[in-house]
Order: structure tokens, then sequence, then C-alpha cells
């Protein structure tokens, strides 16, 4: 019962470096998004998908691309990290309807990532 | 846009007693959902419980229930007979027609034994 497969736990980069992060779910869901969560500042979205092929910029989105390969994948890319984006990173996923007909969204277990 | 406010970044309550969270949010949509997700040291997202905004009826999960006052944008959890598992950080989140869900910045809780 895998739900939302996030890879890798934890990540060190130096500045300058480039990243990708994946995501995996296989609840056969629509929508998938990608969060930030820093101290103090709760969950921010960075980017989502609300079907695949399409994706939409959230809230803090500078910085950062993504992917929907497929339905199941749902990559996020950091072209040239900096230390602002040092952070843990939580992919999730939810059904067609989305949280506005009260599907909850399903949280892989994040990524640590650290940029020196 | 929604927004959503925890305006209390930490709380404390004795094992065995009741503590209520708070939230309130701001939108202009007629239909939404509400969730509270439970984070726990493990980093993971828990769904703790949803209240569906044209219901008047209040939710309950077990211990844990909220106090849904629509017209003042309100959404509190309390959380009955406190156990020392529920130390944790608790978002609430908005969700609304736009399949986007809208954290508040969370709320730590301890529980004392």
């Amino acid at each position: 019962n895998a739900g939302v497969t996030q890879t890798p736990k934890f990540q060190v980069l130096k500045t300058g470096q480039s990243m990708t992060l994946q995501c995996a779910q296989d609840m056969n869901h629509n929508s998938m998004y990608w969060y930030r969560q820093d101290p103090g500042m709760g969950l921010r979205l960075i980017y989502y998908s609300a079907s695949e092929g399409t994706t939409d910029k959230g809230e803090v989105p500078n910085g950062y691309n993504v992917s929907r390969l497929n339905k199941r994948e749902f990559s996020l890319r950091l072209e040239s990290a900096a230390p602002s984006q040092t952070s843990v990173y939580f992919c999730a996923s939810t059904s067609l309807l989305g949280v506005g007909s009260g599907r909850p969204q399903h949280f892989g277990d994040g990524t640590r990532l650290s940029i020196l | 846009a929604q927004t959503v406010t925890q305006s209390q970044p930490e709380m404390s309550v004795q094992e065995a007693e009741t503590v209520t969270l708070s939230c309130t949010y701001d939108t202009s949509e007629s239909d939404y959902y509400l969730f509270w997700y439970k984070q726990p040291p493990s980093r993971q997202m828990i769904l703790v419980i949803r209240q569906e905004a044209y219901k008047q009826q209040n939710a309950t999960e077990n211990r844990f229930s909220v106090n849904f006052q629509k017209a003042a944008k309100s959404f509190s959890l309390k959380i009955s007979d406190s156990q020392l598992g529920d130390a944790a950080m608790y978002f609430c989140a908005y969700g609304g027609a736009n399949s986007k869900l809208t954290f508040g910045k969370g709320i730590t809780l301890s529980v004392r034994p």
C-alpha cells in the first residue's frame, strides 16, 4: 500500500547544483502537488498539476520547474539551487474532483533538502 | 484568494484533558471543505478530520471534533482525552473549487504527562 512515494528522503546540495525530486502515486489520482514547508510558514504550494498534461504555478514557483511525466509521476526540478531553497518538500495527490469536493490530499513522507 | 489563519503558534495540554485549536479563514466561495492535518515528528501529514461547508452538523472522528461557524469563518479542532501520541503540529487547511489546498501556518501541540 505505497500511496505517494517521494525520492530521495534527504539530500545535500551545493549552491548552483541542479536536482530533481521524484514523486509517484499509485492511487490513480489525477491531481498532484508540490509544497515546501519552512518553519513558521506552514505548507506553501510551489506547483500543481490538476490533470495529466497540465501544470500551473502555485504561491512560490520561482526557482522551480515541474514535469508531469504521466498520470503517476510528477517531478520537481531545481535548476540552480540556492540556500533559500533549503526546505522540506512534500508531494501530494488527490482524485479528479479534488479538495473542493471533500477528497483529501494524500501526502508523501517528504524530502529534506539542504543547500550549502 | 483564500487565506487561513492559525494565530496560536504553540499550545500545551495535560494528558487526559481537552484542548481546542483555533483556525479562521477567509473566502468568497459558498461551497468548500475544511481540513485538519496532523504532522507528528515523523513528518507524515495525516488527515484528522474534514468538514463540508454546506453541512451545519459538526464533524467528529472519535476523540476529535470540530466547531464550525460558517458565518464567523471559524473552524476549531477539539481534542478530548488528550494522549501523548497527540503531540504534533496541526495544520488547518481550506479546499475550494480550484483543487488547491491553502494551509495555515500550523500550531505545535505538546501533551504533558
